[in-house]
């Protein structure tokens, strides 16, 4: 089993929509978590780091931890074309420690 | 852009033959990572150096070796190349644990 499971996609949207991007991991060990965006063959772009459970809010993109269920989610509102990317969670078990990723979910949204 | 740089952009090369990967992290940054990412395995580290100092090892090859030098810039180095080392090879750096900074990545080729 891996560590975090994500869906690959592709995601495709209306422009406009609410994106709903999710990620379950399998060691109540991993206490750090973190969203990435990388567009086509570009260097992955940090969105959100959380180490709690519950919401953190930056603009249009919600992170929320769920650590009982061991479920991360990404919430992109009011989704732009240029939200047209890969997003990737990742995990870690501790401050400055190896990231792990997920497979990434391809997001494609439509003007 | 993250303030973390990589050289080259791209590398083409043949089987067998040995390159070297620079990374540059964002200034005051000690902690350099290094993550490949192919499109099977997607994005997976490799090697953690802290002031200098190698802190963690991931699944990385004996054929792969890296350093960070006294400036904190780090270099990793392939040998005998093979086919399935044809990969994106990012580096990404972090001032003292927490967030992980993505530079642009280095696209390997190997023929």
């Amino acid at each position: 089993q891996k560590e975090v499971e994500q869906d690959p996609g592709p995601l495709s949207v209306p422009e406009g929509a609410i994106v709903s991007l999710n990620c379950t991991y399998s060691n109540s060990a991993f206490q750090y978590f973190m969203w990435y965006r990388q567009y086509s063959r570009k260097g992955p772009e940090l969105l959100m780091y959380t180490y709690s459970s519950g919401n953190k809010e930056d603009g249009r993109f919600t992170a929320q931890v769920d650590k009982s269920s061991k479920y991360i989610s990404l919430f992109i509102r009011d989704s732009q074309p240029s939200d047209s990317a890969t997003y990737l969670c990742a995990i870690s078990r501790n401050q400055g420690g190896k990231l792990i990723f997920g497979q990434g979910t391809e997001l494609s949204v439509k003007p | 852009d993250s303030g973390v740089t990589q050289t080259p952009k791209h590398l083409i090369t043949a089987t067998g033959q040995r390159v070297t990967l620079r990374c540059s992290p964002r200034s005051g940054d000690l902690s350099v990572y290094w993550y490949q990412q192919s499109l099977d395995q997607g994005l997976q580290f490799l090697i953690q150096y802290y002031n200098g100092e190698e802190r963690a090892k991931g699944n990385i090859l004996e054929r792969f070796s890296a350093q960070q030098f006294p400036d904190l810039h780090s270099e990793l180095n392939l040998s005998s190349l093979e086919l399935g080392d044809s990969a994106l090879y990012f580096c990404a750096s972090s001032l003292a644990g927490g967030e992980q900074f993505f530079g642009p990545g280095t696209r390997l080729t190997v023929l």
